[in-house]
């Protein structure tokens, strides 16, 4: 798992809550990467950084927001917790120019 | 726009059935072509990259390969532990987002 630790591996929240996932690294990795996975749609990136405080947007970042303050944390905040956003959501590491690794996934439910 | 698609969506084989999987690529300057497996309720486990067209990589009964439009994923005398979902990536040269095509899901039978 190169290192990669999810937290938590699984929540329930309700509607209109807000939520934050944590993704944390031991492999000083300088890329890191939030992804959903659905049925149907695979995985689908949110937002990724390229560095401490560097990040950007990816095909489904509407309603999510990130933040990396330190080369091994990424965290990823629902501000307000749609039903929409019931997901597995994957944290993955990389140097970038090579392949990527994942995290064990965070099961979210909003009810 | 960058798109990866995989086929068969599922795939059945008897144990011992050779088989193939296809992943059709359309990327402005591939950076890289990755092939993962992925097991019910864990992340993608990295089996191959792949850089250029020519390019083979082996490992135990898989071995993956790559042209200018697609990759093959041959799977050669299937076990059912090679039961599965396989993912194929694809990385542009000027980003570091990988584009995941939505998979296909293998199933061995003994």
């Amino acid at each position: 798992d190169a290192g990669i630790t999810q937290s938590p591996r699984h929540k329930v929240t309700e509607t209109g809550t807000p939520v934050t996932l944590r993704c944390h690294q031991t492999e000083n990795h300088r890329y890191m990467y939030w992804y959903r996975q659905d049925p149907g749609h695979g995985l689908r990136l949110i937002h990724y950084s390229y560095g401490v405080k560097d990040t950007d947007k990816g095909e489904v970042s509407d309603g999510y927001s990130v933040s990396r303050s330190k080369t091994e944390d990424f965290l990823l905040t629902l501000e307000s917790a749609t039903s929409s956003q019931t997901s597995v959501y994957f944290c993955a590491t990389g140097f970038g120019s090579t392949e990527a690794f994942f995290g064990q996934g965070t099961r979210l439910t909003v009810v | 726009e960058d798109q990866v698609t995989q086929s068969p969506e599922a795939l059945r084989l008897q144990e011992g059935e050779s088989s193939s999987l296809n992943c059709s690529y359309t990327v402005s300057g591939l950076r890289g072509l990755f092939w993962y497996r992925q097991d019910p309720g864990k992340g993608p486990e990295f089996l191959f990259t792949l850089y250029s067209a020519g390019e083979e990589k082996e490992k135990e009964r898989l071995k993956a390969t790559l042209t200018k439009k697609e990759s093959f994923l041959h799977i050669t005398a299937p076990k059912p532990e090679d039961s599965a979902t396989y993912l194929c990536a694809s990385a542009s040269s000027g980003t570091y987002k990988y584009i995941f095509g939505t998979g296909t899901r293998l199933k061995v039978l003994a």
